[in-house]
């Protein structure tokens, strides 16, 4: 399975767009880029995934670089209630299906 | 609320004992997978059930077991619990077996004195 790498922390004001960026650079053709999100001591919340096009969902939007190696994480309007720690993982469909999750960015939201 | 419900909240016991945890998945769902997030661990996969079997394990100690009945609840058993057994369990819940999009339960709090 691919590695991540992703900033350990990120502030972003109330209101702006939270962009949240992973490197991914030996990702393989048939992994896939996850993001989950864990609000303190909550159970971690499935975002958005991806392959190869951007995705789009009520929660956030995924932008995959056309090289695959790195992909960005947009909240498009951050409230106080994102602050959380978000993990980009990247897996492929066969094989093991439980989740790796790394250390993650924490994302702090500012009034 | 993702539909996944665990029991107890909390639980505090001594070095030694014995407890279960457990866990509901969402409608519809039929495969359970249970992790342990502990402090210096970070969040650690421990077993996949699907419809009733075991289906991946991951780092599970042999003093743990889990199963999963014929409503697909799912129970852990931790036994022998030590100091470092302390953490947050969580399970989650997906309708594919292979799929990266589980939905996690609240966790159970365990602390081991």
């Amino acid at each position: 399975d691919a590695k991540t790498t992703q900033p350990p922390s990120m502030d972003c004001a109330e209101g702006r767009a939270a962009n949240l960026p992973c490197n991914h650079s030996t990702i393989s053709g048939n992994e896939y880029v996850y993001w989950y999100r864990q609000i303190h001591s909550q159970g971690p919340q499935y975002i958005i995934h991806g392959l190869k096009n951007n995705e789009t969902n009520e929660m956030a939007s995924l932008i995959i670089t056309e090289d695959r190696k790195s992909s960005t994480l947009i909240l498009p309007h951050a409230t106080l209630r994102d602050t959380a720690v978000y993990y980009c993982i990247v897996r492929s469909r066969i094989g093991a299906n439980n989740l790796f999750f790394g250390t993650g960015t924490r994302l702090t939201v500012i009034p | 609320d993702s539909g996944v419900t665990q029991t107890p909240k909390h639980l505090i016991t001594a070095t030694g004992q014995r407890v279960t945890l457990r866990c509901s998945p969402r409608s519809g769902d039929l495969s359970v997978y249970w992790y342990q997030q502990s402090l210096d661990q970070g969040l650690q996969f421990l077993i996949q059930y699907y419809n009733g079997e075991e289906r991946a394990k991951g780092n599970i100690l042999e003093r743990f077991s889990a199963q999963q009945f014929p409503d697909l609840h799912s129970e852990l058993n931790l036994s022998s619990l030590e100091l470092g057994d302390s953490a947050l369990y969580f399970c989650a819940s997906s309708v594919d077996p292979d799929s990266y999009e589980q939905y996690f339960g609240p966790g159970t709090r365990l602390t081991v004195t």
